[in-house]
């Protein structure tokens, strides 16, 4: 069992509707991250967060600690958040050791 | 502010020889990382360099090395190339503790 698992796998939704992407951990950690990567490759960190809520825009990540669990949300989605979005987490405090969940891959049709 | 430049973009290589990619971090970062992505595989964390010493390893072959020089540059190196280290090398820099900034990537071919 991977020590990160997300959910769905893929996704599908048309422009406008509330996204919402799931992540469990198993594993004690310092800090959770969510990624996006577009085709080509790159990845652009969206939210890093050890406790709570953070908005940015139309995403919202949450994390309960408790039940190692964290909800990645998109309002009024658009064809432009198509993209693979990562859950992450450092197990490590304060170091770049990640280890990733598999991704989930994001289709917002117009 | 520039950000995270990785070089080459693309390569191709043969089995058996050896490569060596580059990464230079957001300036005043010192924390570099690399991670390995495969479509089987997904990311894997490679290594982690802080202020030019080793500071954490992943489960990879000593085939894969690194280092990091005084400015923060990082380099990894891969001998004896294998068809099954095709795969798209990803560097990211950040603050200690912060969040991580990543490069493009470089997409290494193996033929």
């Amino acid at each position: 069992k991977n020590e990160v698992e997300q959910s769905p796998q893929n996704l599908t939704a048309q422009e406008g509707e509330f996204i919402t992407i799931n992540c469990s951990y198993s594993v004690g950690i310092s800090a959770l991250h969510w990624l996006q990567q577009h085709p080509g490759g790159g990845i652009v960190s969206l939210f890093m967060l050890s406790s709570g809520k953070k908005k940015h825009g139309r995403l919202i990540a949450t994390i309960n600690i408790q039940e190692k669990h964290s909800s990645l949300h998109i309002t009024a989605s658009h064809p432009r958040d198509s993209a693979v979005y990562i859950c992450a987490v450092s197990i490590i405090q304060g170091a770049q050791k990640l280890v990733f969940g598999q991704g989930t891959r994001l289709t917002i049709n117009p | 502010k520039a950000g995270v430049t990785q070089t080459p973009r693309y390569l191709i290589k043969t089995r058996g020889q050896q490569v060596t990619l580059s990464c230079s971090p957001i300036s005043g970062h010192r924390s570099v990382s690399w991670y390995q992505q495969t479509p089987g595989q997904g990311l894997q964390f490679l290594f982690e360099y802080f202020s030019e010493t080793q500071r954490n390893k992943g489960n990879f072959p000593g085939r894969f090395s690194g280092r990091q020089f005084s400015n923060s540059r990082s380099e990894m190196n891969v001998s004896t190339l294998e068809l099954g280290d095709s795969a798209l090398y990803l560097c990211a820099s950040s603050l200690e503790g912060s969040e991580a900034f990543f490069g493009q990537g470089t997409r290494l071919t193996v033929v």
